[in-house]
């Protein structure tokens, strides 16, 4: 199995500074189509997931230009420009490569 | 609007079964792969399991602690997927939600909870 790894667990961020969460994987995710399929999530509390981003950096409709995904085989990171209150939550990186396996999650919290 | 709202969570005894259903609409059903994602209390997400679309083969393929236990079917003509729980245990406990096995869409969840 693919297993997720995240860091860090908890982020405490100022408002209006950057954030960053990396994701490693433990093989790589390039599928057999070329495709890293390769997402993020992010959970408010007491709500639904949400996808935010797909095959490592493609936003999602409504997703604000703040949030960026890069990286590509086992290294993938979500940057937050300038974090903003309603960023506050918990995200996790998702594969679909290789079946589907989540992250631990990283509880996004403001200072 | 893509809606999945999903039924059926309760409370149920160790040993014991329960049916999840999760209604779609908005969106063509038919042709979607769908997942089960279920989150324990205070815990992560985690990958129950997914069954792709008929076109496609109609199998479903399950992550290895439901393998076994838990099946996972679709009644297209009905926009309904569904999760049978056999042989529950107390750590099935969870929210478990349906979504698109894109996971652009996420049903609001509905809690199972496995106890004596």
């Amino acid at each position: 199995d693919v297993v997720m790894t995240q860091s860090p667990l908890s982020l405490p961020v100022t408002l209006g500074q950057p954030a960053s969460i990396s994701c490693r994987s433990s093989q790589s995710l390039v599928y057999s189509d070329g495709n890293t399929y390769l997402n993020w999530l992010h959970q408010r509390p007491g709500q639904s997931p949400r996808r935010l981003i797909y095959k490592v950096s493609n936003r999602d409709s409504g997703v604000p230009d703040r949030f960026s995904g890069s990286g590509s085989g086992t290294d993938f990171t979500l940057k937050i420009s300038r974090v903003e209150a309603e960023d506050v939550g918990v995200y996790y990186c998702m594969q679909g490569s290789h079946w589907r396996t989540f992250g631990q999650g990283t509880k996004v919290e403001i200072k | 609007e893509v809606q999945l709202v999903e039924s059926g969570g309760g409370f149920v005894k160790p040993g014991g079964s329960l049916r999840l259903s999760c209604a779609a609409s908005g969106f063509t059903f038919t042709n979607a792969w769908m997942s089960w994602v279920r989150q324990g209390p205070g815990k992560g997400l985690e990958w129950v399991g997914r069954i792709i679309s008929k076109t496609d083969g109609g199998t479903a393929d399950y992550a290895a602690p439901v393998k076994g236990r838990f099946t996972i079917s679709r009644d297209d003509s009905k926009n309904t997927l569904y999760l049978q729980m056999n042989s529950l245990k107390t750590e099935d406990t969870a929210v478990y939600y349906c979504a698109t096995d894109e996971f652009d869409y996420w049903g609001q969840g509905t809690l199972v909870t496995v106890s004596s």
